[in-house]
């Protein structure tokens, strides 16, 4: 398997409430990507990153916001949290001309 | 927000049978396609990278073929097997490197 970690798996949080997703990777892969999955949408792009401190908007970025200060993290945070950030959300690493891989996801239910 | 399209979204095959799948994509600004192989509770894995026009890629009974000046990919998978099942998404890799993916083609293949 591909060094990549997604920390916590699953989540519930309140409404309101700050939550900050972790991927954490030990290839050195220079592109890092956070995704949700949802019914009928697929994977949507949140953010992505292209090196450290690098980073910029997905197609469904409003409410996220995304640090990359050292090569192997990549953090997702959601400021205040709303219903309709449940999902799960994956994080992928990708090394330039190779396919990404993904981690095992995240399951955030949001009350 | 990128255009990639994929269908059927879903689709029955018998085992045995063979099928193929479709991927529309924009035919500016292109980088490389992925196919990504997705099975139920798991991550997706990358199946192939195709990055120039006319290529043609091959895994066992799966295989690929890309046109970037008209925009699309076929997947093919020959003699289906219920091993076979999951869905299968496409990814457009435009020159920011980000990956946009399609929704995905749900295969079930009935024994």
């Amino acid at each position: 398997d591909a060094g990549i970690t997604q920390s916590p798996r699953h989540k519930v949080t309140e409404t309101g409430t700050p939550v900050t997703l972790r991927c954490h990777q030990t290839e050195n892969h220079r592109y890092m990507y956070w995704y949700r999955q949802d019914p009928g949408h697929g994977l949507r792009l949140i953010h992505y990153s292209y090196g450290v401190k690098d980073t910029d908007k997905g197609e469904v970025s409003d409410g996220y916001s995304v640090s990359r200060s050292k090569t192997e993290d990549f953090l997702l945070t959601l400021e205040s949290a709303t219903s309709s950030q449940t999902s799960v959300y994956f994080c992928a690493i990708s090394g330039q001309g190779l396919g990404a891989f993904f981690g095992q996801g995240t399951r955030l239910t949001v009350v | 927000i990128l255009n990639v399209e994929q269908s059927p979204q879903s689709l029955h095959v018998q085992e045995g049978d063979s099928t193929n799948f479709t991927c529309s994509f924009p035919s500016s600004n292109f980088y490389a396609l992925h196919w990504y192989r997705w099975e139920t509770a798991k991550s997706p894995e990358a199946l192939f990278v195709m990055t120039l026009n006319g290529d043609e890629k091959k895994k066992g009974r799966i295989s690929a073929t890309l046109n970037t000046k008209e925009g699309y990919s076929y997947l093919y998978i020959k003699g289906s097997q219920p091993e076979d099942s999951a869905t299968y998404l496409c990814a457009f890799i435009g020159g920011a490197n980000n990956l946009f993916f399609g929704t995905g083609t749900r295969l079930t293949v009935i024994p």
